[in-house]
């Protein structure tokens, strides 16, 4: 069994400062991990993944992640926030092992203030 | 990278319609398709997956005779939405998955917004 809590539904950040977005899992196999954006009235494109090698992983867009195994958490990092970030954000599990269907968490809103 | 194109992005019908949404890999071969659905504000609801020359695998709850899935090859997935009515009016999305194992992301279309009058 996997699951993904993503502990904020909303974050608020001004223009320029840090965004951290938070994930925490359970996989009962050795989990890949993904962040996902989705814009308004579009898909969802990958962010960054984890599959098991680096625990820090780079992005695109300035984005990175650190997989913590001993916190089951892949917290999402960015140093400076742009406006263009304002989305919805999606940490996603799936495991080599068992079912590799991804299970989605609910999202978080990432709100950018001038 | 790996593009996945879904036609078309919007559809407006009258109820008791049938639509018809395609999802296709442009550059690479999928051998399985997820289908989604998401309402507002909330996150992707998983609806079938699809694997190229079998019947999907729906989820609980999800009318298969409702829903029509059809993967005849390993760049086109489609979703039909028999006798459409306005509960299901709805943004879908779908993905594709390049390769096998978990450790592969999905590489996901734009979506279709449905809306049933």
């Amino acid at each position: 069994a996997q699951s993904v809590t993503q502990l904020d539904s909303h974050v608020s950040v001004s223009e320029g400062t840090p965004v951290l977005l938070r994930c925490n899992y359970s996989s009962s196999y050795s989990p890949s991990l993904f962040w996902y954006v989705q814009h308004p009235n579009k898909g969802l494109q990958l962010l960054l993944k984890y599959t098991s090698a680096a625990t820090l992983v780079k992005g695109i867009n300035g984005f990175e992640a650190e997989f913590k195994k001993s916190e089951t958490s892949f917290h999402l990092t960015k140093p400076s926030a742009h406006m263009s970030d304002a989305a919805e954000y999606f940490c996603v599990v799936s495991a080599a092992g068992g079912s590799y269907i991804p299970t989605f968490g609910r999202g978080t809103s990432l709100i950018v203030h001038p | 990278g790996a593009v996945v194109s879904q036609h078309p992005s919007r559809v407006i019908c009258k109820s008791g319609t049938s639509v018809k949404i395609e999802c296709r890999s442009l550059d690479f071969q999928a051998t399985t398709m997820f289908w989604y659905r998401q309402f507002p504000k909330q996150s992707l609801m998983l609806m079938a997956t699809s694997n190229e020359g079998s019947k999907a695998t729906y989820e609980q709850g999800v009318e298969k005779d409702k829903f029509l899935i059809n993967h005849a090859s390993l760049t086109l997935s489609t979703l039909t939405v028999t006798s459409a009515h306005p509960e299901d009016s709805s943004f879908y999305i779908c993905s594709a998955h390049q390769g096998a194992g978990g450790n592969q992301p999905q590489h996901f279309g734009d979506g279709t917004r449905l809306s049933i009058l």
